[in-house]
């Protein structure tokens, strides 16, 4: 097992267009999370799946996002209409309930122009 | 909002035990203690987290005061590998109605910079 992986790794896209990122967790892990970091911040929390069920969302997650986890493997984050404010690397992170930490992917680093 | 508090920036020399500090006057009962780093262009990696009794891992040890409101990240060989941004953040565990939550709150961390 490789760990997560997100792709792309680099998306650059134009103001109002729609994106999608994917995200492949550490295969057992039943949980994934998406989280959001802009320059000089830390990570800042999305979302999160329990197998498919997505349990918990921040309200940073506005309806123009949306994730979705359909068969608790893989998750997907789509971005509708985008804005520069956009502009962030997005985190997605896995793990086993009850575990103690997670495990992050590199990212996808995304540029809204 | 995060819930802990540590100084933004600590230089190290290589080889030397880098002792990194964090105040969490506010943390509860049930709250644990937790460190990740990042280290530039990479996500976050998990480090060591404890409850109340100090913790040692093959990367760090954990040693959190008795009355829980700081702790310090301690490791003990310092190199140039451990430059990264070190965050530490604080975390009930179990989620929804059991009282915690399972997202994990990042302040801004502090950069430790190793020095050869």
């Amino acid at each position: 097992d490789t760990g997560v992986s997100q792709n792309p790794r680099h998306k650059i896209t134009k103001r109002g267009q729609n994106v999608t990122f994917r995200c492949d967790p550490i295969s057992e892990h039943n949980r994934l999370y998406w989280y959001r970091q802009t320059l000089g911040q830390g990570p800042e929390f999305l979302t999160y799946f329990q197998n498919e069920a997505q349990l918990e969302k921040s309200r940073l997650l506005s309806d123009r996002f949306s994730a979705e986890r359909p068969k608790g493997s893989f998750s997907t984050l789509e971005i509708q209409r985008t804005e520069q404010g956009d502009s962030a690397m997005y985190l997605c992170a896995s793990s086993l309930q009850g575990a103690k930490g997670y495990t992050f992917g590199s990212g996808t680093r995304l540029t809204v122009v | 909002d995060a819930k802990t508090t540590q100084p933004p920036s600590m230089d190290c020399a290589e080889g030397r035990a880098a002792n990194l500090p964090c105040n969490h006057s506010t943390i509860s009962g049930n709250e644990y203690v937790y460190w990740y780093r990042q280290i530039h262009s990479q996500g976050p990696q998990y480090i060591i987290h404890g409850l109340k009794n100090n913790e040692t891992n093959e990367m760090a040890s954990l040693i959190i005061t008795e009355d829980r409101k700081s702790s310090t990240l301690i490791l003990p060989h310092a190199t140039l590998r451990d430059t990264a941004v070190y965050y530490c953040i604080v975390r009930s565990l179990g989620s929804g109605g059991q009282g915690g939550s399972e997202k994990l709150v990042f302040g801004k961390g502090m950069k430790l910079t190793v020095n050869p």
